[in-house]
């Protein structure tokens, strides 16, 4: 089937917006995890779901980080108040979840904050 | 220290040699091992796991774990120039909900 699709692919905002950032998991995929990417950073974990709950927000750097998920499916991440030092590809991934833990990730939405 | 560590390279290496890529880890709790790649302006795209200490081959691809050392590594053979990327090492926690600890990349380039 599909893969896991997020959007948009490409957001440019300047500094003090709130974004909007949407992962669609793979169908059936009951994990849902979100990542960032940025330079000198390497791959950082920011949450994880298992079907609608968060049982690990460990990696959100601030609480202008938040992240919803809604019938076990699409997820949204949202900054608020955004700072320069936001500017990252983030990246969702998802897995079977249980012992199924192999993620597979989305194409990534690259955010731009002026 | 970094919780995984690879080395940043670049491995240069000629077109159809090996490619010998080494991932450490620092958490012996640490249950299953990945090796993504990446290329780039993309997201990372898995290659294979491991979870048990030994070999594991899959086509031109073989991942080696040994958790005595806490060390993993990846090697490529007959290596194309598509291969040339950034590989990631991760790993993870099953009791830490499966979220992976990505290592820095060593980025990969196969010369014709």
């Amino acid at each position: 089937g599909a893969g896991v699709s997020q959007s948009p692919s490409n957001k440019v905002t300047e500094k003090g917006k709130d974004v909007e950032l949407r992962c669609d998991p793979i169908s059936g995929h009951t994990a849902l995890y979100w990542y960032r990417q940025s330079l000198g950073q390497g791959l950082e974990f920011l949450i994880y779901f298992q079907g609608n709950s968060a049982p690990d927000k460990s990696g959100l750097p601030s609480d202008r980080f938040s992240a919803e998920r809604t019938g076990g499916s699409v997820s949204t991440l949202t900054i608020q108040r955004t700072q320069q030092e936001d500017s990252a590809v983030y990246l969702c991934a998802s897995s079977r979840g249980g012992d199924q833990e192999t993620q597979y990730f989305g194409p990534g939405t690259r955010l731009l904050v002026l | 220290q970094k919780e995984v560590e690879q080395n940043s390279g670049p491995l240069s290496v000629p077109e159809g040699a090996i490619a010998s890529l080494n991932c450490t880890y620092s958490d012996r709790g640490s249950q299953s091992f990945f090796w993504y790649r990446q290329y780039s302006g993309k997201s990372p795209e898995l290659i294979m796991f491991i979870y048990s200490n030994g070999d594991k081959e899959d086509g031109r691809f073989t991942a080696q774990l040994n958790k005595a050392s806490q060390y993993v590594s990846l090697l490529i053979r007959d290596s194309q120039p598509s291969d040339s990327a950034t590989y990631l090492c991760a790993v993870n926690r099953r009791a830490a909900g499966n979220k992976l600890t990505f290592g820095g990349g060593t980025r990969v380039l196969v010369k014709p």
